[in-house]
């Protein structure tokens, strides 16, 4: 079955820089690719998302691109903001599936 | 409601007793997952259920799980005989059809002693 892994578990970053977290996945059918913020005590809600025939995706600071060759994708936050500490999750699932399945999450803080 | 709801938000119970989860999807959705997040991981697949198609239960961890979602739209995660391992915050997610955007809801966290 799909297997994804996300780098790195834990991420700290000054307020301004820029952070970025990457998700590797096995199954080469996957062709959706969302990204989900959790704060605490809150469920995941989804951010950005992008599919196969796309290789990058802009939502003002935020930015998901993807290497379907490589089988990798990444998050990328600019001008990062004390608000944008939560837990980041990957997450894949292919168009045959309605399963999505999670990369193990990082947590993100951002210091003022 | 305007999103996913889950009830209750916390819940402690003693090991060995039945708990009852309950999950009210967006009104409209006809797709509705559960996950089971465990401190410090990912979200664990447990079940799916898409209109009145049979539900995949290929991720229930034991025959001591169970769900059933009554008239296409509420849906109930029961946990019998409750051990330690089984503390965790369960989330639902309910999505307009297959291949949608997911919405979840806040999760209950339970936490068996």
């Amino acid at each position: 079955g799909e297997n994804v892994e996300q780098h790195p578990s834990t991420l700290s970053v000054q307020e301004g820089d820029s952070a970025v977290i990457k998700c590797t996945y096995s199954d080469s059918a996957s062709n959706y690719f969302p990204w989900y913020k959790q704060e605490l005590g809150k469920g995941p809600q989804l951010i950005i998302d992008i599919r196969s025939n796309v290789g990058e995706k802009k939502d003002q600071r935020i930015a998901v691109t993807l290497n379907k060759t490589a089988k990798h994708f990444s998050l990328h936050i600019t001008e990062t903001q004390p608000e944008d500490s939560a837990v980041y999750f990957c997450a894949v699932r292919m168009d045959s599936s309605y399963k999505l399945i999670f990369g193990s999450g990082t947590r993100l803080l951002v210091r003022p | 409601g305007a999103g996913v709801s889950q009830s209750p938000s916390n819940k402690v119970t003693e090991k060995g007793k039945d708990v009852e989860l309950r999950c009210d999807p967006i009104s409209g959705h006809t797709a509705l997952y559960w996950y089971r997040q465990s401190l410090g991981q990912g979200l664990e697949f447990l079940i799916y259920f898409q209109g009145n198609s049979a539900p995949d239960k290929s991720g229930l961890p034991s025959d001591r799980f169970s769900a059933e979602r009554t008239g296409g739209s509420v849906s109930t995660l029961t946990i019998q005989r409750t051990q330690q391992e089984d503390s965790a915050v369960y989330l639902c997610a309910s999505t307009v059809g297959q291949g949608a955007e997911a919405f979840f809801g806040q999760g209950t966290r339970l936490t068996v002693v």
